[in-house]
């Protein structure tokens, strides 16, 4: 099961900031928070990640609580093609060989409106 | 450009065939996993590959086989045992811990199978 709940859908304005929450209530200390979206009928894209500190990429940025049980991914200026399922996973990065599974819920569907 | 290319891009089979979805990578990644998504769902796990000549069952690998016989290739075999292949298949691939600093995943842009 994934380690994370995500609200099914939610809609925002071209232009504006958009705003997606994620709960990860049972999050590890050596786990980071991962984004990722997936736009139609397309592969999953990696946005942004993070562990403790809030994280800014040409994507996006990504606020996370500060007892890490939470965390935001912030689309400054939505635009028409952000229109995608968003996913939020939490993983470890393994220092050495060993198994890991990428766990996937359900998402986000976000719809960017003109 | 280096990435991940996976083909056909849409697949039908009759009921009863084995179909084998191409997975392949020019990114000298060493781990490499295929995923399965159903309409409105996330992605389930079916195979996963850490290195050459060694993979592992995910979630739900019945009815499917795989082989890692190079590093750049990972072909997934959709068998007559599968009792509902039609789907959208997903190859990935990431770094081995110690390989990059960056440690997401890269996926393809999936396989649509359809049984008939």
């Amino acid at each position: 099961d994934a380690k994370t709940t995500q609200p099914p859908s939610m809609d925002c304005a071209e232009g504006r900031a958009a705003n997606l929450p994620c709960n990860h209530s049972t999050i590890s200390g050596n786990e980071y928070v991962y984004w990722y979206r997936q736009i139609h009928s397309q592969g999953p894209q990696y946005i942004i990640h993070g562990l403790k500190n809030n994280e800014t990429n040409e994507m996006a940025s990504l606020i996370i609580t500060e007892d890490r049980k939470s965390s935001t991914l912030i689309l400054p200026h939505a635009t028409l093609r952000d229109t995608a399922v968003y996913y939020c996973i939490v993983r470890a990065h393994l220092v050495q060989g060993g198994s890991e599974k990428l766990v996937f819920g359900k998402g986000t569907k976000l719809t960017v409106n003109p | 450009d280096g990435g991940i290319t996976q083909s056909p891009k849409y697949l039908f089979r009759k009921e009863g065939q084995n179909v084998t979805l191409s997975c392949e990578q020019n990114l000298n990644h060493d781990a490499m996993y295929w995923y399965r998504q159903d309409p409105g769902q996330g992605l389930r796990l079916i195979y996963y590959s850490q290195i050459v000549n060694d993979f592992q069952k995910g979630d739900i690998a019945e009815g499917y086989s795989v082989s890692r016989e190079k590093k750049e290739s990972f072909p997934l075999t959709v068998t007559s045992a599968q009792k509902n292949p039609t789907a959208f298949y997903l190859c990935a691939s990431r770094y081995s811990p110690g390989q990059q600093t960056n440690y997401g995943y890269t996926f393809g842009s999936g396989t649509r199978l359809t049984v008939v």
